[in-house]
């Protein structure tokens, strides 16, 4: 099946800076990549998603890119705000999975110190 | 968000006791999902459902069970709770399209002791 891994576990940044979230995927066949953000208490919520057809997806001050030659792809954050301090999470799956099933990365905690 | 309900939000039980934990949606998906969150694993599949009395295992489903009697609502059993199953249990819904936008419950903290 197909194995996530998420780097780094912990992200700590100051106000203004950006955020590199990288992670890489297993399964050759994955070909939807999306992002899910959870804040303290709450249900994680989709942010940003790219397909395998697309290198780079950006939405505002979000971007996402997609390596497929090396299975890796990554979410960038710029111009970091106190109010994107939350876990992040990366996620993989592949049309072909019956259920639609989203595998996770391991989650990464970005703090945007003020 | 959209129309998830679990419940209860937080429950503590002794080990080797039954719980069940109710997903209710609103928004007629076809798919719904348990996972659980421990720190350092991620969000990890227990099962899933594509419609009604239509289920199957995820990565890491001994030791619970489910049902889906209706479009809306997906039990989650754990038949004797251990108390590596003390963790945060999330339902998950999806419309049916492939690779459509996941909607996830607030969520269940359980504690077995």
């Amino acid at each position: 099946g197909e194995n996530v891994e998420q780097h780094p576990s912990t992200l700590s940044v100051q106000e203004g800076d950006s955020a590199v979230i990288k992670c890489t995927y297993s399964d050759s066949a994955s070909n939807y990549f999306p992002w899910y953000k959870q804040e303290l208490g709450k249900g994680p919520q989709l942010i940003i998603d790219i397909r395998s057809n697309v290198g780079e997806k950006k939405d505002q001050r979000i971007a996402v890119t997609l390596n497929k030659t090396a299975k890796h792809f990554s979410l960038h954050i710029t111009e970091t705000q106190p109010e994107d301090s939350a876990v992040y999470f990366c996620a993989a799956s592949s049309s072909g999975n019956a259920g639609n099933m989203l595998t996770f990365g391991g989650g990464t905690r970005l703090m945007v110190k003020p | 968000d959209a129309g998830i309900t679990q419940s209860p939000r937080h429950k503590v039980t002794e080990t080797g006791t039954p719980v069940t934990l109710r997903c209710h949606q609103t928004e007629n998906h076809r798919y719904m999902y348990w996972y659980r969150q421990d720190p350092g694993h991620g969000l990890r599949l227990i099962h899933y459902s594509y419609g009604v009395k239509d289920t199957d295992k995820g990565e890491v489903s001994d030791g619970y069970s489910v049902s889906r009697s209706k479009t809306e609502d997906f039990l989650l059993t754990l038949e004797s709770a251990t108390s590596s199953q003390t963790s945060v249990y999330f339902c998950a819904t999806k419309s049916g399209t492939v690779n459509e936008k996941l909607f996830f419950g607030s969520g269940t903290q359980l504690s077995v002791l």
